[in-house]
């Protein structure tokens, strides 16, 4: 089945410093998408990606959706405490039912 | 607009013992989804319904599994005869839309542990 690969697997970064994280698959996906889930939460939706090459920011977070619709990575610049959490990729699968495929999701802790 | 609500948000049950969670999309929305989290895991997809219907179900294991999404009411996740490995947390999202698959909201979750 589908899969996606999501690097790195945690972060410990300094308040101010840029974040990049990113996901790759060995399968093309139509739609990326960038989720952060807070402890004892569900995910939120950050970035939706539609078309290869496609660049969308959303505050301070920049995502892109790769040339080859294989892989998407998502920057946090000039981060802050509150970035805490972990951020998962997800694609839609090739089902046409609306099925999401998730990364397994890199931890991010910032040190104030 | 109240957002995705599931209930209850924590489960305790005994193994063998029947796991009854419940999810409300949100309003307007008839499109639901399940998944799964095992802990350090990303979410898993289970089965995605409509109303009265199971759409796609590919992902839910072939035995003490079930999911329904009645015409009223919540729609339920039932595992039968519980197992220490179904400790997970599991999540209900709903979107408005098939197309609308980038306008899933998440629940909350509710976070079973078997004893």
């Amino acid at each position: 089945g589908q899969q996606l690969n999501q690097s790195p697997q945690s972060m410990f970064i300094q308040e101010g410093e840029d974040v990049s994280m990113n996901c790759t698959s060995s399968s093309i996906f139509n739609t990326w998408l960038w989720y952060k889930q807070d402890p004892g939460e569900g995910p939120v939706l950050l970035i939706a990606l539609y078309k290869a090459g496609e660049l969308t920011s959303n505050g301070r977070l920049t995502a892109q959706f790769g040339i080859t619709r294989k892989d998407s990575f998502l920057n946090i610049s000039a981060s802050i405490p509150s970035d805490v959490g972990i951020y998962f990729c997800a694609g839609l699968g090739s089902s046409n039912t609306g099925k999401l495929i998730f990364g397994q999701g890199t931890t991010l802790q910032v040190k104030p | 607009n109240a957002g995705v609500m599931q209930n209850p948000r924590h489960l305790v049950r005994r193994r063998g013992q029947e796991a009854r969670l419940r999810c409300s999309p949100m309003k307007g929305h008839s499109h639901v989804y399940w998944y799964r989290q095992l802990p350090e895991e990303g979410l898993k997809f289970m089965v995605y319904l409509q109303k009265e219907n199971i759409i796609d179900e590919s992902g839910m294991p072939k035995e003490r599994f079930s999911a329904e999404f009645p015409k009223e009411g919540p729609s339920i996740l039932r595992i039968q005869q519980v197992v220490r490995g179904d400790s997970a947390a599991y999540f209900c999202a709903s979107s408005p839309t098939l197309l609308g698959a980038d306008t899933q909201y998440f629940g909350p979750g509710t976070r079973l542990t078997v004893l």
